[in-house]
This record gives C-alpha cells, structure tokens and sequence, in this order.
C-alpha cells in the first residue's frame, strides 16, 4: 500500500540555520504530495503542496520539489526562526477508487533555539 | 477562512463510558474525516464521509463509529471507551475535486481525549 516515510526527530537548530526535513514515499501512481505543519496546541495547516514531478511548492519561506526519479518531496528553509518550532508532516494523496484520501507520514518534530 | 471546529478541546472519560466528538466546517465541504494522532505513529485514519449519510472505513475503524447527519457535521462515537483510545482525535474537511485533482484537507483544532 502507500506510505510515507520521513526523518524521525526531534531536530533541534539555532535561529538562521538551515532546515531540511526528508521525506520519501512509496506508491502506485503519481500522487500528490503535501507538507503539514502543527503548531503547538493547533491542529494541522497546510504548508505547500506539489501535484506532479518536478513541482516546487513554497510558502513561509519553505520549499520542497517533487521527485519522482528518487520519489521524495524533501523540506527546506534556508533560514529558520523560533516561531518555525512545530510538528512537520508530510502526506500523500492519491486518487483511488476506494476512497480519496491522505497518507501521512509520522511527523518530525523541529525545535529552534533562539 | 475555511474554519473546523471541534467541540472539546480537552476531555477525560471513564472506561466504558459513550463518548461523542464532535466536528463542525463551515465551507460547505463534502468530504469529512476523523483522524488520530499518537506520538510516532503520525495520524491514522478512523473514517470518512463523502457525503450526508454516508461513511467508510478508515485504517483503524475498530472502536469507533461516524454519525453524519448534516453536511456540515461530523461525528465521532466511541460506544465503550478504553484505555488505548487515549488519544490526540482530529477532524478535517476538503472539497470533492474533479477530474483527480488533489484534495486539500483542512483540520480543526483537535480533542485531547484521557480515558481513564
């Protein structure tokens, strides 16, 4: 079946260091690929997505490309803040005709100190 | 703003008791899910609904059952809670797409369920 795998954490940083977060999928098809985040006490929001290979999604500063030769979707940011301390979620979507629905991955928590 | 909301933020429980958790969007979305969340485990799906009065399987349905009622309600049910579904329960929404394009799902807040 689908899964998602990513780096088990916590990572822990300093404020402007860089971020990367891996990811890597397994799935039939050509899914699209999502990265959550979960701050503290919330729920999940969605940071960026990508729909087909060689798709960047970006947002807050983030980015991650979709790679479909090497199947990963991996994380960055080039210069991370305090407020970036959260849970990080990567999900894959794919259509099926069992039900449309997310796989996620299980999380990686980041902590940056100022 | 898409908004989800969940009726509890936190709640304690007795073994054996019926627990309800309840999910409310907004945006008039088809499709409803419940999800847990363990440390380690990322979140698992329970179940899912596309439409009024319907309900599917998630990956982890043992335990649990789904009310949908209203489009915009979604309702979790625990018939005898225990110990192991101590747990993080989030809900979330997406539209129905078309042609097989992704669905974006948005989550409400979470319910910290403790079962004692």
């Amino acid at each position: 079946g689908d899964s998602v795998t990513q780096m088990e954490g916590p990572v822990t940083l300093s404020e402007e260091a860089f971020l990367t977060i891996n990811c890597t999928y397994t799935a039939t098809g050509y899914p699209s690929l999502f990265w959550y985040v979960q701050y503290p006490g919330e729920g999940l929001q969605l940071l960026l997505k990508a729909t087909k290979a060689d798709d960047k999604g970006s947002n807050k500063g983030f980015e991650a490309t979709y790679r479909k030769e090497t199947t990963s979707f991996h994380l960055e940011k080039g210069s991370v803040q305090v407020s970036d301390s959260a849970v990080y979620f990567c999900a894959l979507w794919m259509l099926k005709a069992a039900g449309n629905k997310l796989t996620f991955g299980g999380g990686t928590r980041v902590l940056v100190k100022p | 703003d898409v908004k989800v909301t969940q009726s509890s933020r936190y709640l304690v429980k007795r073994t054996g008791e019926k627990v309800f958790l309840e999910c409310v969007q907004d945006m008039d979305h088809e499709n409803m899910f419940w999800y847990r969340q363990d440390p380690g485990l990322g979140l698992r799906l329970i179940y899912f609904s596309y439409d009024v009065k319907m309900k599917e399987k998630g990956d982890i349905p043992e335990g649990y059952s789904v009310s949908r009622e209203k489009k915009e309600r979604f309702s979790l049910i625990l018939e005898s809670a225990s110990t192991n579904q101590t747990s993080m329960y989030l809900c979330a929404s997406s539209f129905r797409t078309s042609g097989g394009a992704a669905e974006t799902q948005y989550f409400g807040p979470g319910t910290r369920l403790l079962v004692l």
